[in-house]
């Protein structure tokens, strides 16, 4: 079945300790990205990697980094969390050709950071 | 910078009747991609219905359709024979071919619309 994974779905955290979120494909996409998604503001992206090592800032990269060193995986790390990353986030991917081709969303991380 | 409007935070409709959602953009692009997409108590991200701006006819899946209005920059969704299932959070979306740079690929969100389906 073609889709988007996220581990965890749910995570807990404390204010400055490093985390990791992971996002996996199976569809062959070039193109993934981070968005986080708040009431009020809807989806925005973090950072989107066009190929494997080809990485770039969204609109709000503050506080985050990524990664791209296989085409299937593109893990979202928050190196000292802070509250305002409390948030939903999701992975997404697509072929290079998008937006002629739609995007898979993964099924959202829900993180709270105390 | 492209920006999507939804104003309407809430809508509610009874059980198989017809609701609109809002939704305006602002670009200078002359070609770009429209979407509305579906998000259930559940989270998932659903697409529930794309438009391309080069195309007049107004794109509808089943029960759900569009008013694009290119001049007006208006992108409204249609929800016909409302059902319980269709309660949902709307986004409204866009996203740009020619967008180079950090916009590429990049989905631009509205603020969502919260609709109820009342049965």
């Amino acid at each position: 079945e073609a889709q988007v994974t996220q581990n965890p779905r749910y995570l807990i955290t404390v204010t400055g300790k490093k985390l990791t979120v992971t996002c996996s494909q199976n569809m062959n996409h070039e193109y993934m990205s981070w968005y986080r998604q708040d009431p009020g503001l809807g989806l925005r992206q973090i950072y989107y990697s066009m190929n494997v090592e080809v990485t770039d800032k969204g609109d709000v990269p503050e506080g985050y980094k990524v990664s791209r060193k296989e085409k299937r995986n593109f893990p979202l790390i928050l190196e000292s969390p802070s509250p305002n990353q409390t948030s939903l986030y999701f992975c997404a991917s697509s072929f290079r050709t998008a937006p002629r081709n739609e995007q898979y969303f993964g099924p959202g991380t829900r993180l709270t950071v105390t | 910078a492209q920006t999507v409007t939804q104003s309407q935070p809430e809508m509610s409709v009874q059980e198989a009747e017809t609701v609109t959602l809002s939704c305006t953009y602002d670009t200078s692009e002359n070609n770009y991609y429209l979407f509305w997409y579906k998000q259930p108590p559940s989270r998932q991200m659903i697409l529930v219905i794309r438009q391309e701006a080069y195309k007049q006819q107004n794109a509808t899946e089943n029960r759900f359709s569009v008013n694009f209005q290119k001049a007006a920059k208006s992108f409204s969704l249609k929800i016909s024979d409302s059902q319980l299932g269709d309660t949902a959070m709307y986004f409204c979306a866009f996203t740009s071919p020619n967008a180079g740079g950090t916009s590429y690929g990049k989905l631009t969100f509205g603020q969502g619309t919260i609709l109820t389906v009342h049965p």
